[in-house]
């Protein structure tokens, strides 16, 4: 069965210090991995897409790892800001032939002053 | 270049009324998607379409259907609502070159059963 699992469900943390989100997958055949930043009631935007080639990306203070032999992925946050006080949702994609899409239920993150 | 843009932002139904929703994909996108996220989740997949045509379906009833347009614009149809059928509902647009294509969501609109 295809799925993502996220962790931890939510996580707080004070500003200026870095943290890192866990994504762990099945979903077969793989075709690329995205993580999402959603902030409440708004629709999700992209940080970062990687294939099953690519190990690491970067977006800014967002670094993206993937080890595909472990179908395990995580997105570390460094020096984070207030802003950065979000749903963090990581996407993967099966190439199907018509591609299908599962998403993570999502890390929340609470950045405090 | 506008993104994707959805109407309306809000809505608010009663039981068993029915439901249209709108989705506008980024310019140079033929396919859109369409998720139903409820409060807390991650988004879960409704259908996509693609050249007019229903190409993949979630687990969603057939009170859930769809429509894509020549511009590649689309609707969201639910009838009969139920109170579960409250969440935002996003739609995603992008272009089916290939399955590493960015999806581009819209700001989502809020449905609220009462």
């Amino acid at each position: 069965k295809n799925q993502v699992e996220q962790s931890p469900q939510s996580l707080i943390i004070l500003e200026g210090k870095n943290c890192t989100l866990q994504c762990n997958y099945t979903v077969s055949p793989f075709s690329n991995l995205r993580w999402y930043k959603q902030d409440t009631g708004r629709g999700p935007v992209s940080l970062t897409i990687m294939t099953f080639s690519e190990n690491t990306k970067s977006n800014g203070r967002y670094t993206a790892t993937l080890d595909a032999d472990t179908k395990q992925s995580s997105l570390h946050i460094t020096a984070s800001q207030l802003s950065d006080s979000a749903s963090y949702i990581c996407v993967v994609s099966a190439d199907t032939g018509g591609f299908k899409t599962i998403f993570g239920a999502g890390t929340r993150l609470f950045v405090k002053a | 270049d506008a993104g994707v843009t959805q109407s309306p932002t809000h809505l608010i139904k009663t039981r068993g009324q029915q439901v249209t929703l709108r989705c506008s994909p980024k310019s140079g996108h033929d396919t859109v998607s369409w998720y139903q996220q409820a409060l807390g989740q991650g988004p879960q997949f409704i259908f996509q379409y693609y050249e007019e045509e229903e190409r993949q379906r979630g687990n969603f009833p057939d009170r859930f259907s769809g429509h894509q347009f020549p511009n590649y614009s689309s609707e969201l149809n639910v009838n009969a609502l139920l109170l579960g059928d409250s969440a935002l509902y996003l739609c995603a647009s992008s272009f089916l070159g290939t399955s590493g294509t960015e999806a581009f969501f819209g700001q989502g609109t809020r449905l609220t059963v009462v």
